[in-house]
């Protein structure tokens, strides 16, 4: 069974141009997060899908970034534009199960992003 | 929300040695999970271990859900166990969602 990929693996933009980064979580997972890690501090959660609904988006930084699950399979963050303070690494998980206990988050490999 | 707190922040290890990582956390949880983040960027999952001891090849975990606090073993590290250890607990966001909330790391450094 494939695990949760993300494209592109690295992407390496200037400030003020749009990037778009895909996720594909695990067949049958109905919940997908994004989360990401910049200037070395630690991870930080950005939003949570359950199925094509926003379940939880308060870690959006702000109106520059765009998340989307059309139909409830993959998912897209936009950011546009983009800024230096968003390099990074952004990392996409999903999971079976919804509630008190998701059970077990798996993680893709992340999707690093250098904006110049 | 839930703090958590990982130590130590950073650890230097000539290859072969054995080390203990450490993760506290605030409030009692249903998930918590150790990931590697290699030099490359990528995070790798390690163990899903909410209580209870795991092992795989050369690590092994151990979650004490009472006392709040997990513990990553690894033995005869290798230069290749370099990176960001992070461990991260399921807290509840307030804003509809669980979520995990993860630990600032602890940067590791195999030297051969």
């Amino acid at each position: 069974e494939a695990g949760v990929t993300q494209f592109p693996s690295h992407s390496v933009i200037e400030k003020g141009q749009t990037v778009t980064l895909r996720c594909d979580p695990i067949s049958g997972h109905d919940n997908l997060y994004w989360y990401r890690r910049v200037m070395g501090k630690e991870i930080k959660f950005l939003l949570h899908f359950v199925k094509e609904s926003k379940q939880d988006e308060s870690g959006m930084p702000n109106n520059r970034f765009l998340a989307e699950r059309t139909g409830g399979t993959y998912s897209t963050l936009k950011v546009q534009p983009a800024e230096l303070e968003d390099s990074g690494v952004y990392f996409c998980a999903s999971s079976q199960d919804w509630g008190a206990d998701t059970g077990e988050l798996f993680f893709g490999e992340g999707s690093r992003l250098t904006v110049l | 929300g839930i703090q958590v707190e990982q130590s130590p922040p950073d650890l230097i290890l000539q290859e072969g040695a054995n080390s203990t990582l450490r993760c506290n956390f605030s409030d009692s949880v249903n998930n918590l999970q150790w990931f590697h983040q290699n030099p490359w960027g990528q995070l790798i999952n390690l163990f899903y271990i909410p209580s209870g001891t795991k092992q795989n090849g050369r690590l092994s975990a151990t979650t004490v859900a009472t006392e709040r606090y997990s513990l990553l073993y690894i033995s005869s590290s290798q230069t290749t166990d370099s990176g960001v250890y992070f461990c991260a607990v399921e807290g509840y966001s307030g804003a509809g969602s669980y979520q995990l909330t993860f630990g600032k790391g602890t940067k590791l450094s195999v030297i051969p």
